[in-house]
């Protein structure tokens, strides 16, 4: 339940505001993830770090951009968004062993409104 | 092009009925396939992981099923409770040299008293 953590919880932002959403992981993982989520659509994986490194970036607008300090935190740094960036963005973490393939321990996500 | 088709989008079902869920994939190399239950306001909880060469797998009460040859999986809901209203995310893995994750949109369950 409390493994991996988000913050904020709910996000309002408009279009012009810098904000930054965090994720902490206590579970002893070298792999986080940034995923979003929006209504009746797939997950999209935005940013893979391993071992604090970004192995993977699907092709996610520079508006969005990562930052990995440790193992156990991950940031996303968020600056002129635009409407359609409103959604859920979910914070995963898993051992980093297998990769992507690992099993992933999500957190709650923040739910983001881009006014 | 690798898809994972869900069906049906929605569903109600009344408490203590069965339900199944079926998630058809078009994903080639194939590595393995998962179930992951969404509470509303919650991040998704792996149920299940099913590889090529498993038919079925449980977890209390819920069972997967996969088809290897015809290229889909269910999820079985046994009794179902009301703390099973969630959707249900099935993603499948690819592995080609270079892992890939294939999700699907969900089937949102409702279950009424």
């Amino acid at each position: 339940e409390t493994g991996v953590t988000q913050t904020p919880r709910h996000l309002v932002m408009g279009m012009t505001n810098k904000k930054s959403l965090k994720c902490e992981q206590h579970l002893g993982h070298n792999a986080m993830y940034w995923y979003k989520q929006s209504a009746k659509k797939p997950l999209e994986l935005m940013f893979v770090y391993n071992f604090k490194e970004q192995t993977e970036n699907n092709s996610v607008p520079s508006r969005f951009s990562p930052e990995c300090p440790n193992s156990s935190h991950l940031f996303l740094h968020l600056h002129t968004l635009q409407p359609e960036d409103s959604a859920l963005y979910l914070c995963a973490s898993s051992p980093g062993l297998a990769g992507i393939a690992d099993t992933q321990y999500f957190g709650p996500g923040t739910r983001l409104t881009v006014l | 092009k690798n898809q994972v088709e869900q069906s049906p989008q929605s569903l109600i079902i009344l408490e203590g009925k069965n339900c199944t869920l079926q998630c058809n994939y078009t994903v080639s190399p194939f590595s393995n396939l998962r179930w992951y239950k969404q509470d509303t306001g919650r991040g998704p909880v792996s149920l299940t992981i099913m590889t090529f060469s498993e038919n079925t797998k449980s977890n209390g009460r819920y069972t997967a099923t996969l088809d290897a040859d015809t290229k889909q999986s269910s999820l079985h809901i046994t009794a179902s409770q009301l703390s099973d209203s969630a959707s249900y995310i099935c993603v499948v893995i690819s592995s080609g040299g270079y892992n890939k994750l294939i999700f699907g949109a969900g089937t949102r369950l409702a279950v009424h008293p």
